[in-house]
């Protein structure tokens, strides 16, 4: 089965500090789906990428994929405290959809 | 309507209790699922609806039982849970459930807690 694992687990950042956070497949990877979480509540969709090369942006959040890598990254440029929450990589295809373990991200002032 | 509604967002029962978590979307989706979610872990598949039959179960305990009642509306009937099935229960819905890169959208979740 195909294993995700997500790096750093956990990350403090300084608000206005940009920040990356990986995602990595153990399988091909031919898609892969970015949420976010909020401590206790449910997961917001933020992007997916089904192409390799593929790069999105949302706001001040860029995800790109790379195919070869087998590996997503996820870019938060000049981070707020409302950036602050819990991003879960899910793979694609894969129907039902698997995630990785998350990346705890705090922004502090 | 883009939203997937859970209740109650709070449960407390215990052991011998008798209880059901609702979800409810109206974006015409035709696969629904249950995840389980323990602090600090990533959501866990337990249950998924396609056309409103059981497709999935991933081998969940029988105190756990998922019921489908039209292509709205989700359940998760709970009897005789154990202290260690205390978790946030989330609920999601996608399109067809069938085809790739789905998206699902998922419901703020019901925190469970098992005295």
């Amino acid at each position: 089965s195909q294993e995700l694992e997500q790096s750093p687990q956990s990350l403090i950042v300084q608000e206005g500090k940009n920040l990356t956070i990986n995602c990595t497949s153990s399988k091909t990877l031919y898609g892969l789906y970015w949420y976010k979480q909020k401590y206790g509540e449910g997961l917001i969709f933020l992007m997916m990428l089904q192409k390799g090369g593929e790069e999105k942006s949302h706001e001040k959040i860029t995800a790109k994929l790379d195919e070869k890598k087998q590996q997503s990254s996820l870019h938060i440029t000049a981070s707020q405290p409302s950036h602050a929450g819990i991003y879960l990589c899910g793979a694609a295809p894969s129907t039902p959809l698997v995630f990785g373990k998350g990346t705890r991200l705090s922004v502090i002032a | 309507d883009t939203e997937v509604t859970q209740t109650p967002k709070h449960l407390v029962m215990g052991m011998t209790n008798k209880k059901s978590l609702k979800c409810e979307q109206h974006m015409g989706h035709r696969a629904m699922y249950w995840y389980k979610q323990k602090a600090k872990k990533p959501p866990e598949l337990m249950f998924v609806y396609s056309y409103e039959k059981l497709s999935i179960n991933e081998s969940v305990p029988s105190r756990f039982s998922p019921e489908c009642p039209n292509s709205s509306l989700l359940n998760l009937h709970l009897h005789a849970l154990q202290p260690e099935d205390s978790a946030l229960y989330l609920c999601a819905s996608s399109p067809a459930g069938t085809g790739n890169y789905e998206k699902l959208f998922f419901g703020s979740g019901t925190q469970l807690s098992v005295l």
